[in-house]
């Protein structure tokens, strides 16, 4: 079956464009993370949605950083006014949410977001 | 705080080696789980494998070993006779059950494996 996918697989903005990072998660999973993997930082959690809700965005670095999620499925990550230092791998996981603990709720990963700027 | 930490960043081994990658945990949560995840130079994050804290059984897959232990919060991971195609970088990761599955990754242990 189809994994996550994410578009753009790469993205060169200049410093001060708004940037938009969508993510496809697998059918039927209701629960989306965002991560940020930077060389400084790691990988680094950043938000959480459960259907269309996020319950958790205390990883969003900046209010530059929002996120939706629209029919319990696609979501979009959007940065304004990008920086330099927003230059990351951005990538998006989901998981089936249905059971939390249970095996079902391992997190699938799509490829990732490259974003350069400028 | 919950925290991971991965204190080998970088392991290099010959073809047919065993070798362990160590991950070391802490979190305040009596249920936790710990997750090991693969990523090769193309990028992706693959899943590998996930151990619930009330289980602490061993698990093999393969050539591929985990050994969790709550005493020391210790989750290992051994490959035995290393392939070239285990050349990656590998990740720990704790979540906790009343912290929205979000995952904690520790720093990330790049392996070579040379011929």
């Amino acid at each position: 079956g189809a994994g996550v996918s994410q578009s753009p697989s790469n993205k060169v903005t200049e410093k001060g464009k708004d940037v938009e990072l969508r993510c496809d998660p697998i059918s039927g999973h209701t629960a989306l993370y965002w991560y940020r993997q930077s060389l400084g930082q790691g990988l680094e959690f950043l938000i959480y949605f459960q259907g269309n809700s996020a319950p958790d965005k205390s990883g969003l670095p900046s209010d530059r950083f929002s996120a939706e999620r629209t029919g319990g499925s696609v979501s979009t990550l959007t940065i304004q006014r990008t920086q330099q230092e927003d230059s990351a791998v951005y990538l998006c996981a989901s998981s089936s949410g249905f059971h939390r603990g249970s095996s079902t709720d391992t997190q699938y990963f799509g490829p990732g977001t490259r974003l350069t700027v400028l | 705080a919950q925290k991971v930490t991965q204190a080998q960043t970088e392991i290099s081994v010959v073809e047919k080696e065993d070798v362990t990658l160590d991950c070391v945990y802490e979190t305040r949560d009596t249920t936790y789980y710990l997750f090991w995840y693969k990523q090769p130079p193309s990028g992706e994050l693959v899943f590998l494998i996930r151990r619930n804290s009330f289980d602490e059984q061993n698990e093999i897959s393969g050539r591929y070993s985990w050994n969790f232990q709550k005493s020391t919060s210790s989750f290992n991971f051994t490959i035995t006779a290393s392939q070239v195609v285990d050349s990656a970088v590998y990740f720990c990761a704790l979540s906790e059950a009343r912290n929205t599955d979000k995952l904690i990754f520790g720093t990330g242990t790049r392996l070579q494996v040379f011929p």
